[in-house]
């Protein structure tokens, strides 16, 4: 079966630190792979997504960048964080090969900058 | 830009009362779907509705979809306490390859013993 890990569970970083999420799945190959941020109470504001290795498309421009090294690894950086940075991080993947599929959700990063 | 917008954000009712939140959504659409989350945990799929389908249940859910309207709307019926979350719709624009998905901005839902 498929699973979704994310790490770490909870972050508290500095501002001006750089920042590195991972995401990795298991049980499927050439997933897409989403980050999404939700600031408290709030919904999805999808950040990336991506089809394949190397392959990235960003949503909103802003502090974070994303890169796929390895078919089913999706990281989200920062080189230098700010407080608005701060939110739950959330890493999904779907299937790219079903026309109609439902998006698998990590457990999530919270994510303070102070 | 959110593609989806629920309505209400927040909904209160007594337990075994039904909750119904709405969602609508602003271009074409290849499916919608539905997500619950718990405070503080990933999202979990409840439902998905293809464009040309109008109803679909499963179990005490049911979702009614008008593209005419750009609308759906969620059912939960005979709620109970474990029903309370934030429920999210989601939209799959079309020609998107990425099957990308765009979500609004939920209805946090309570479910009062």
């Amino acid at each position: 079966s498929q699973t979704i890990h994310q790490w770490p569970a909870t972050l508290v970083q500095p501002v001006g630190s750089p920042l590195s999420l991972e995401c990795t799945v298991e049980g499927t190959s050439n997933p897409n792979l989403y980050w999404y941020r939700q600031a408290a109470g709030r919904g999805l504001q999808l950040l990336f997504y991506s089809v394949g290795i190397g392959q990235i498309s960003s949503e909103v421009p802003q502090n974070l960048s994303a890169s796929r090294p390895q078919d089913r690894q999706f990281i989200l950086s920062s080189k230098k964080l700010l407080l608005s940075d701060s939110g739950f991080y959330l890493c999904a993947w779907s299937d790219r090969f079903r026309g109609d599929t439902e998006a698998f959700f990590g457990q999530g990063t919270r994510l303070t900058v102070v | 830009s959110q593609q989806g917008e629920e309505d209400p954000q927040a909904l209160s009712i007594q337990e075994g009362e039904n909750a119904t939140m709405n969602c609508s959504y602003k271009t074409s659409i290849n499916n919608l779907q539905w997500y619950r989350q718990n405070s503080g945990r990933g999202l979990v799929h409840l439902i998905l509705i293809r464009s040309n389908e109008r109803e679909k249940h499963s179990g005490r859910l049911r979702v009614t979809l008008d593209t005419s309207k750009k609308s759906s709307s969620l059912l939960i019926t005979a709620s109970r306490a474990a029903d309370t979350a934030s429920y999210f719709c989601a939209t799959t624009p079309p020609n998107q390859g990425a099957q990308k998905l765009v979500f609004g901005q939920g209805t946090r839902l309570t479910i009062n013993p």
